[in-house]
């Protein structure tokens, strides 16, 4: 059975920094693309960025929204995916999901979800 | 980017009845390789979202045969024939296309 479990969200100030953790299961981590994704309460989800899989070098793409304050990497022998959030502002409020890739970018398990709250 | 624009249902739809949900893309969807890059999400209350078909009309695994995507490259529906009342919640449609990947903003869909 997959499953994907968020963890390492909370509560930050403005200007701090968070990491995220995504523990996989049940499938072959290597072989799957892994994306992040957010959904601000109320909302449609907001795709954040991929990192894809070994045969594909495990390079990640990001969306512009946040490139540079993001970092996504994976540790392939934990079978962990990450999410590293910096300078993080108020709009940065959301759900965080990680969630698995099926022939890339088809999102076919998500996890439960983890919140972050950025607020002084 | 792709920006992607959802329809809006008139609800409550009664339970059996069909209901049709619509997406239009600011682009093509449409790929070198044939496929349509479009994906369909459910989001039940207080659930993560459930993809329900790719590449435009491909179920994914265990999605009910109620649940049927269509379009062109630029216009898609998916429909839901004889709905039920755990088909109630908030649809997305997704292009996965290009960079960045959008999500259209959901069509709500109540059932009577």
């Amino acid at each position: 059975e997959v499953k994907l479990l968020e963890s390492g969200g909370g509560l930050v100030q403005p200007g701090g920094s968070l990491r995220l953790s995504c523990a996989a299961s049940g499938f072959t981590f290597t072989d799957f693309y892994m994306s992040w994704i957010r959904q601000p309460p109320g909302k449609a989800p907001e795709w954040l960025g991929v990192i894809r899989n070994k045969a594909n070098g495990y390079t990640t793409e990001y969306n512009p929204s946040v490139k540079g304050r993001f970092t996504i990497s994976r540790d392939n022998t934990q079978n962990i995916l990450y999410l590293q959030m910096n300078t993080l502002r108020a709009e940065d409020t959301a759900i965080y999901y990680c969630a698995k890739g099926y022939y890339g970018y088809n999102h076919d398990y998500w996890g439960q979800g983890v919140m972050v709250t950025v607020s002084s | 980017d792709i920006v992607m624009t959802q329809g809006v249902l008139p609800n409550p739809v009664p339970s059996g009845e069909s209901a049709s949900i619509t997406c239009r893309s600011s682009k093509s969807l449409v790929y070198k390789d044939g496929k349509t890059y479009l994906n369909w999400f459910l989001q039940r209350p207080g659930q993560s979202p459930q993809l329900l078909t790719y590449w435009m009309s491909t179920r994914a695994s265990g999605v009910s045969d109620r649940f049927s995507g269509s379009g062109s490259g630029t216009y898609f529906t998916l429909k839901i024939s004889r709905v039920r009342a755990e088909d109630a919640g908030v649809y997305y449609c997704q292009q996965v296309r290009e960079y960045p990947l959008t999500f259209g903003s959901g069509t709500k869909l109540e059932i009577k």
